[in-house]
């Protein structure tokens, strides 16, 4: 099973409505990141909090991370048509030789 | 901007051939990936490698072998194609974290390669 595992797998809002969604994990952590992919393209790294962060922001985004609970989230306040794409995210396990692993990603349709 | 760049964005192959998949990055990154992208399996890591001619196993090796000869290149190879590798892969590169293998580090993408293999 994987490491980190998105919830919702799909999520679908109306523009100008914020989306939310969280990643769980099983195992410490030294961080853990977010990554966007649009259709058919390579992941972009959208933001990295550490293990010793709570909350992060960076433009419309924001990720809180609590380690109590191995979760994390990510809110897109405002979201446009162009956010629509998958957003996946990725831990840094601290028992797993520090590789980034993957969970299988939120796909989020932003309707205009 | 770090540029990723992959060699093919579509490959057709037959079953038993020997595939070659070609990344190359621009921003003299010391760490290379090779990814594996699967409906419902997210991202699974083949190989990487943090030096020049070093590489480590990921989480799904068999099959696979990759080789790094210059710092920019980083080539995955499958000896045999088999149908069950038919895939998206994604080669990724970033600079090193703490301990040598990226993980503190943002991780950069190509564009992806889709191979069929029929």
């Amino acid at each position: 099973s994987q490491q980190g595992e998105e919830d919702p797998q799909a999520l679908s809002i109306q523009e100008g409505e914020n989306a939310t969604m969280n990643c769980s994990y099983k195992t410490s952590i030294n961080n853990l990141q977010w990554y966007r992919q649009n259709s058919g393209r390579g992941l972009v790294h959208l933001i990295l909090i550490r293990s010793n962060e709570r909350e992060k922001h960076s433009g419309r985004l924001r990720v809180t991370l609590d380690t109590s609970k191995k979760s994390s989230s990510l809110l897109i306040t405002a979201s446009r048509a162009a956010d629509t794409a998958s957003y996946f995210c990725a831990t840094a396990p601290k028992a797993a030789g520090n590789k980034l692993t993957f969970g299988g990603g939120t796909r989020v349709l932003v309707k205009p | 901007d770090v540029k990723v760049t992959q060699s093919s964005r579509y490959l057709v192959k037959r079953t038993g051939e020997k595939v070659f998949l070609e990344c190359v990055q621009d921003m003299d990154h010391e760490n290379m990936f090779w990814y594996r992208q699967d409906p419902g399996l997210g991202l699974r890591l083949i190989y990487f490698s943090y030096d020049v001619k070093m590489k480590e196993k990921g989480d799904i090796p068999e099959g696979y072998s990759v080789s790094r000869e210059k710092k920019e290149r980083f080539s995955l190879i499958l000896e045999s194609a088999s149908t069950n590798q038919t895939s998206m892969y994604l080669c990724a590169s970033s600079l090193p974290g703490q301990s040598g293998a990226g993980y503190n580090s943002p991780l950069h993408f190509g564009n992806g390669t889709r191979l069929t293999v029929t």
